[in-house]
């Protein structure tokens, strides 16, 4: 059974990067395509972009300038950068199996991360 | 970007009843929509693949219909544990994009 575990800091500081990082248990990373979405309080849910080992990643246009998505074979994870935060950024932050051309599953429980000085 | 639009925003409903959400979306898509229940405090959990693929473990109550532009979630009959928020989700093409959500409550 595969299983996903976001992690990274809770708080980060105005125009500095948000990282994360997601393991995958349970499976290898090297077999799917890995997504992040995000969450703002009380809101709807926003695909930030996807990436597969091989490097075929695909980014949200809303968010392409400031996203790189990353993979680390030998760790079995993924991980998120955000550069130039803002409060707009706050968010719960999730990591999920799949995006290209197909559904999210599953996901990790979500990291919540808030853009404050 | 495809919008995804959802309706009702908002349902109340009781125990038992038999409640359709529906979502539409602003191109053809074929079947290329996917159905999910959040709950609060919660990761999403996929219902409904490709339209109207039953995902593993889900209950026989839930079913997804339609193609092309519009689209439906059915529960037949509405138990406790199915009072939650969900979303579609187009994953015709990037960005893949989610309607607003559907809040579902306690009548």
């Amino acid at each position: 059974q595969v299983h996903l575990q976001e992690s990274g800091p809770g708080l980060v500081k105005p125009s500095e990067t948000l990282s994360l990082t997601c393991n995958v248990s349970g499976d290898s990373i090297s077999t799917h395509y890995w997504s992040w979405i995000r969450q703002p309080p009380g809101k709807g849910l926003e695909w930030i972009g996807y990436l597969h080992y091989s490097g075929n990643n695909n980014y949200n246009p809303s968010l392409k300038s400031r996203v790189i998505i990353s993979i680390d074979t030998s760790k079995n994870q993924f991980s998120l950068q955000l550069t130039s935060v803002t409060a707009a950024d706050t968010a719960v932050y999730f990591c999920a199996s799949g995006g290209h051309s197909d559904w999210l599953d599953p996901w990790g429980q979500g990291t919540l991360v808030t853009v404050s000085s | 970007d495809i919008q995804m639009t959802q309706s009702p925003s908002s349902l109340s409903a009781s125990l038992g009843d038999r409640v359709t959400i529906t979502c539409r979306a602003s191109q053809n898509i074929n079947n290329d929509l996917n159905w999910y229940q959040q709950k609060p405090g919660k990761a999403p959990k996929v219902l409904i693949a490709a339209a109207s693929s039953l995902q593993t473990g889900v209950p026989s109550r839930f079913s997804g219909s339609g193609s092309g532009t519009e689209f439906a979630l059915t529960i037949s009959s509405l138990q406790p544990e199915d009072f939650a928020t969900y979303y579609c989700q187009q994953s015709y093409n990037t960005p893949l994009t989610f309607g607003q959500g559907t809040r579902l409550d306690i009548k």
